[in-house]
């Protein structure tokens, strides 16, 4: 099935340093979502963008849709030990009855103390 | 959060067992969601639902099938479990196709 192409796959980061992942696709989508999955858990939506050139912010997390609808940014601001976690794009494209998500394979972030 | 359970959360069977696995929601929403979640795969849709039985493959339907008889529940069973089926699983609820909210998931092993 398609997929969106998320990167990095990985990241090992300092505690306090900024972070930046993003996801590309090659069909315009009408909706950006960000999950974050913690180890042992189901994926917690964070934040989702519904119109060309949003940004959105939820604490330390800022997420942009991109302008060609067919590209999303996540940044997240001054990082602690609790962002430990996998983060998923997934883009929903508003065509037909289209009831399914596309999702990426996910950011793993590590952050060192 | 949204109020959506998963049982059992952790199940261990053998090869050829038949497994039913529940997902069960207290928001009313009408989309539900049966993903699995492998290494290397993220998650992969295998069946939805979008509304009291009415239900629709997804990418990785083979060897599953999926009941929907009221709005609160979605079971998602195993016919002959194979080993190639460990794995979690989550379901999702959504009032629309876009947002959707995740349970806890479900950790099955097959021997």
């Amino acid at each position: 099935g398609q997929q969106l192409n998320q990167s990095p796959q990985s990241m090992f980061i300092q505690e306090g340093e900024d972070v930046s992942m993003n996801c590309t696709s090659s069909s315009i989508f009408n909706t950006w979502l960000w999950y974050k999955q913690d180890p042992g858990e189901g994926p917690v939506l964070l934040i989702a963008l519904y119109k060309a050139g949003e940004l959105t912010s939820n604490g330390r997390l800022t997420a942009q849709f991109g302008i060609t609808r067919k590209d999303s940014f996540l940044n997240i601001s001054a990082s602690i030990p609790s962002d430990v976690g996998i983060y998923f794009c997934a883009g929903h494209e508003n065509a037909g009855n289209n009831r399914k998500l596309i999702w990426g394979l996910g950011t793993s972030l590590a952050v060192n103390p | 959060d949204a109020g959506i359970t998963q049982s059992p959360r952790h199940k261990v069977t053998e090869t050829g067992t038949p497994v039913t696995l529940r997902c069960h929601q207290t928001e009313n929403h009408r989309y539900m969601y049966w993903y699995r979640q492998d290494p290397g795969h993220g998650l992969r849709l295998i069946h939805y639902s979008y509304g009291v039985k009415d239900t629709d493959k997804g990418e990785v339907s083979d060897g599953y099938s999926v009941s929907r008889s009221k709005t609160e529940d979605f079971l998602l069973t195993l016919e002959s479990a194979t080993s190639s089926q460990t794995s979690v699983y989550f379901c999702a609820i959504s009032e629309s196709p876009e947002t959707q909210y995740f349970g806890p998931g479900t950790r099955l092993l097959v021997l």
